[in-house]
């Protein structure tokens, strides 16, 4: 079984400080972890993938995630947030045979001026 | 550009209607997913089909079919729509090989309101 759990439904920053969103993993293998972002009135696309090699994932527009499996943790990151980062964010996990995805149930980031 | 599109993009209808929501893609990608999105409750799997023959049903399939009509067409439906389907459906399609590790790439959407 997989699930995932992602702390906070919004998150609320101003423009040029740290984002940091949280997603906290179960499987009972080793799992794949994904970041996927949704801006309005859009479909998901993909930030980045973890998938075994480096535990440091770097993604587009400057995000970032660490695969923690002591803490079961994928936690996504960027140093300086932009107005354009303003979008739903969900973490996936996909592990076993046929690696059919769970998605968390998003966490809104929010940019202030 | 190879991608994923959905026919209708917002669609309303009323209690006990059949709707049909299209998908199709150009991706060239033989795994193909429904999903469902809710405010707070993020996207939970409706069906998914491996290949034209394959059929499987995921976490909420109840009031639901779907039909895989080709490689690159799969069809969402609504026997008798209710009121709590109301909500946006997403296609997904991915690679079968395993080197993709599944990565989903989605269609915009279709908003379903029911009345």
């Amino acid at each position: 079984a997989q699930s995932v759990t992602q702390l906070g439904s919004h998150v609320s920053v101003s423009e040029g400080a740290l984002v940091l969103l949280r997603c906290n993993y179960s499987s009972s293998v080793p799992p794949y972890l994904f970041w996927y972002v949704q801006y309005p009135n859009q479909g998901l696309q993909l930030l980045l993938k973890y998938t075994s090699a480096a535990t440091l994932v770097k993604g587009i527009n400057g995000f970032e995630a660490e695969f923690k499996k002591s803490e079961t943790s994928f936690h996504l990151t960027k140093p300086s947030a932009h107005m354009r980062d303003a979008a739903e964010y969900f973490c996936a996990v996909s592990s076993g045979g046929s690696y059919i995805p769970t998605f968390g149930r998003g966490t809104s980031l929010i940019v202030h001026p | 550009d190879a991608d994923v599109t959905q026919t209708p993009r917002n669609r309303i209808t009323k209690t006990g209607k059949r709707i049909m929501l299209e998908c199709s893609q150009t991706k060239g990608h033989d795994r193909m997913y429904w999903y469902r999105q809710d405010p707070g409750l993020g996207l939970r799997l409706i069906y998914y089909s491996f290949d034209v023959k394959d059929i499987n049903k995921g976490e909420i399939s109840d009031g639901y079919s779907v039909s895989r009509q080709a490689q690159a067409k799969f069809s969402l439906s609504l026997e008798s729509a209710i009121p709590n389907q109301t909500a946006l459906y997403f296609c997904a399609t991915s690679e079968a090989d395993s080197s993709s590790y599944n990565e989903q790439f989605f269609g915009p959407g279709t908003r379903l309101t029911v009345l």
